[in-house]
């Protein structure tokens, strides 16, 4: 178990649906970065925030967005989703004291 | 802007054998280095880093070093187990304040045979 948390595992869904990621970061990170992993493009960045803020922004859709509650935890949120989607997501979490990422085992999104 | 490039796979390897995984980076002043393993079905884990130059990063029989002269962090091992199937993933990391952005290369995928 690394200490970030992905839920769900697995999603299933029909093409023009919204889906929502969660992640929880380690204990004590304050960054959480959203990754979208495809056969094709590698690991892309889409997007990071710090405390609850949005820090930098990569190649994301504007179809999709992200937050970072109060207590840290990040939801991405997918919408008017299309096969192209269909991906693996992962998020990731900072340890600012020894600038290591660790990150989540992933949500595994497929669009029918 | 940053990047990372790796030599593409697969690599294929019987057990035993001398792996070398090559990754150069492009980056402003001192990044710090990463490789990342991806096992089959997970996410991916931290294998080794550096963070400054001439700094070797090592972690479960793996090396690398970081080559400012040459922009380089290969990634090696001297003995190679068919456990060590999986893709590694290069990456470099730089920013200041609160954001450090990851950048990754593609990845490699090493298949060991027994």
């Amino acid at each position: 178990d690394s200490g970030v948390t992905q839920t769900p595992k697995h999603l299933i869904t029909a093409t023009g649906q919204r889906v929502t990621l969660r992640c929880s970061p380690r204990s004590g990170d304050l960054s959480v970065y959203w990754y979208q992993q495809s056969l094709d493009q590698g690991l892309q960045f889409l997007i990071q925030y710090y405390n609850g803020e949005e820090r930098a922004k990569g190649n994301i859709l504007e179809r999709f967005s992200a937050q970072q509650f109060p207590d840290l935890h990040s939801e991405l949120n997918l919408s008017s989703l299309e096969l192209g989607d269909s991906a693996l997501y992962f998020c990731a979490s900072r340890d600012d004291r020894v600038s290591g990422y660790t990150f989540g085992s992933g949500t595994r999104l497929t669009v029918v | 802007g940053n990047s990372v490039t790796q030599m593409e796979g697969p690599v294929t390897l019987s057990e035993e054998a001398f792996l070398t995984i090559n990754c150069t980076y492009t980056a402003t002043g001192y990044p710090s280095l990463f490789w990342y393993v991806q096992y089959p079905g997970e996410g991916l884990q931290l294998l080794l880093k550096a963070t400054k130059a001439d700094d070797k990063g090592s972690n479960k029989g793996f090396e690398a070093t970081y080559r400012k002269e040459t922009t380089s962090f290969h990634l090696e091992k001297g003995s190679v187990q068919v456990s060590d199937s999986a893709v590694y993933f290069c990456a470099l990391s730089r920013g200041s304040g609160g954001s450090y952005i990851p950048t990754f290369g593609r990845g490699t995928s090493l298949i060991v045979h027994p």
